[in-house]
């Protein structure tokens, strides 16, 4: 069974870059897509975005110019940087598996336990 | 963006009562639809998928109904372990989005 770990700094001074790094273990990180959820505290959660190992992605068109997103297959790793952070990036960041559907639609099945960033001088 | 509205917002139920939650696009979306269950302080969990499949390991207690915009996640005898809040998320649209989420407490 697959299992996901977010690792990363939980600390970042505003206008500096976010960095997470999201570790794969129990399957292979190919033929899937890999994605970032966030959540503030007492809120909802928020698609950030979506990578796969042929380095096609998305992203929230709200955050888009901020995040860059990459895959390191010989690592089992995929990460997140979220650049220009402020008080309104500090959440729980969630890294996820998705899967594709027959028709190519992708939806999550695996999560990982969630790794908390504060945006704070 | 698809606006996913889900209702109630909270509810209270009993051990053993049968539980729906409504969620409703903004426009229509198949049935592109999830629904997450989130436990306080946890990771959401994966529930369903394609509005009305189960994943994995999932009780045959929950299940999905929908296609369009209205949907509904039924919980058909309430245990002590699901009091969570649920969300609903479409992924037919570019961004993916959420629902607002549905808390289910103890009465």
């Amino acid at each position: 069974q697959v299992q996901l770990q977010e690792s990363g700094r939980g600390l970042v001074k505003p206008s500096e870059t976010l960095s997470l790094t999201c570790t794969v273990s129990g399957d292979s990180i190919n033929s899937y897509y890999w994605s970032w959820v966030r959540q503030p505290a007492g809120k909802a959660l928020e698609w950030i975005g979506r990578i796969n190992t042929r380095g096609n992605s998305n992203s929230n068109p709200s955050l888009r110019s901020r995040v860059t997103m990459s895959v390191d297959t010989s690592n089992n790793q995929f990460s997140l940087r979220l650049s220009s952070v402020t008080a309104a990036d500090t959440a729980v960041y969630y890294c996820a598996r998705e899967h594709s559907d027959s028709s190519g639609y992708l939806y999550v099945e695996s999560w990982g336990q969630g790794s908390l960033v504060i945006v704070s001088s | 963006d698809i606006q996913m509205t889900q209702s109630p917002s909270s509810l209270s139920a009993s051990v053993g009562d049968r539980v729906t939650i409504t969620c409703r696009a903004s426009q229509g979306i198949n049935n592109y639809l999830a629904w997450f269950q989130q436990k306080p302080g946890k990771a959401p969990k994966s529930l369903i998928y394609a509005a009305s499949t189960l994943q994995s390991g999932v009780p045959s207690k929950f299940s999905g109904s929908g296609s369009g915009t209205d949907f509904t996640l039924t919980i058909s005898s309430l245990q002590p372990e699901d009091f969570a809040t649920y969300y609903c998320q479409q992924y037919f649209g570019y961004p993916v989005t959420f629902g607002g989420g549905t808390k289910v407490e103890i009465k």
